[in-house]
């Protein structure tokens, strides 16, 4: 399955701190997307990085791709506690044209 | 520009009866996607639209069914319901140009469906 993984499944900080989760996934992609889920509701869009980038930033979020590793990594910085949500990683791989979501990380940020 | 809207938003069946449900896109895109969303399988790929044809197709019996209208609006459809289609049915549209559509989704809140 292309499914992506994230990394960790839950995380719990301190508002202030920085939060870090990462994804997997198996195959060769076009793009990664990251989108935050608050429960019970649709998902949001975050930022897109492409198979050619490496880095991206968007406010307080810093993607990095690592497409040797198939890997990603979503950073928040000086989190608060309105970051509190499901972050997904969702990949679109270079041979189909269907998005494959992660498992999720779940994020509390404690005021 | 209003943004995808998705109804009804919470909905309870018996086993064995059928739902359909309902999604708006944004104005001005024709891709609309469907997923299912449940704790135990996470979000699960159900089917695509693109100016009304099915472009693309995941891993769900012939239980699960969708159409799009010309005015790119989309429905869901599901027969002979039974428990584990308890879900989150989420709806995405995108502008979806060209042949994959690899651009950023837009989300409905989503329609609730327990199954009795």
């Amino acid at each position: 399955s292309q499914q992506g993984e994230e990394d960790p499944q839950a995380l719990s900080i301190q508002e202030g701190e920085n939060a870090t989760m990462n994804c997997s996934y198996k195959t060769s992609i076009n793009n990664l997307q990251w989108y935050r889920q608050n429960s019970g509701r649709g998902l949001v869009h975050l930022i897109l990085i492409r198979s050619n980038e490496r880095e991206k930033h968007s406010g307080r979020l810093r993607v990095t791709l690592d497409t040797s590793k198939k890997s990603s990594s979503l950073l928040i910085t000086a989190s608060r506690a309105a970051d509190t949500a499901s972050y997904f990683c969702a990949t679109v791989p270079n041979t189909g044209n269907q998005f494959y979501f992660g498992t999720g990380t779940s994020l509390t940020v404690i005021p | 520009k209003a943004g995808v809207t998705q109804t009804p938003r919470y909905l309870i069946k018996t086993r064995g009866q059928q739902v359909t449900l309902s999604c708006s896109p944004i104005s001005g895109h024709r891709s609309v996607s469907w997923y299912q969303q449940t704790p135990g399988q996470g979000l699960q790929f159900l089917f695509e639209y693109f100016s009304e044809t099915q472009r693309n197709k995941g891993n769900f019996p012939g239980r699960f069914s969708g159409r799009q209208f010309s005015n790119s609006r989309s429905e869901m459809n599901v027969s002979t319901l039974e428990l584990g289609d308890s879900a989150l049915y989420l709806c995405a549209s995108s502008l979806g140009q060209g042949i994959a559509n690899t651009g950023e989704l837009f989300f409905g809140e989503g329609s609730r469906l327990t199954v009795l």
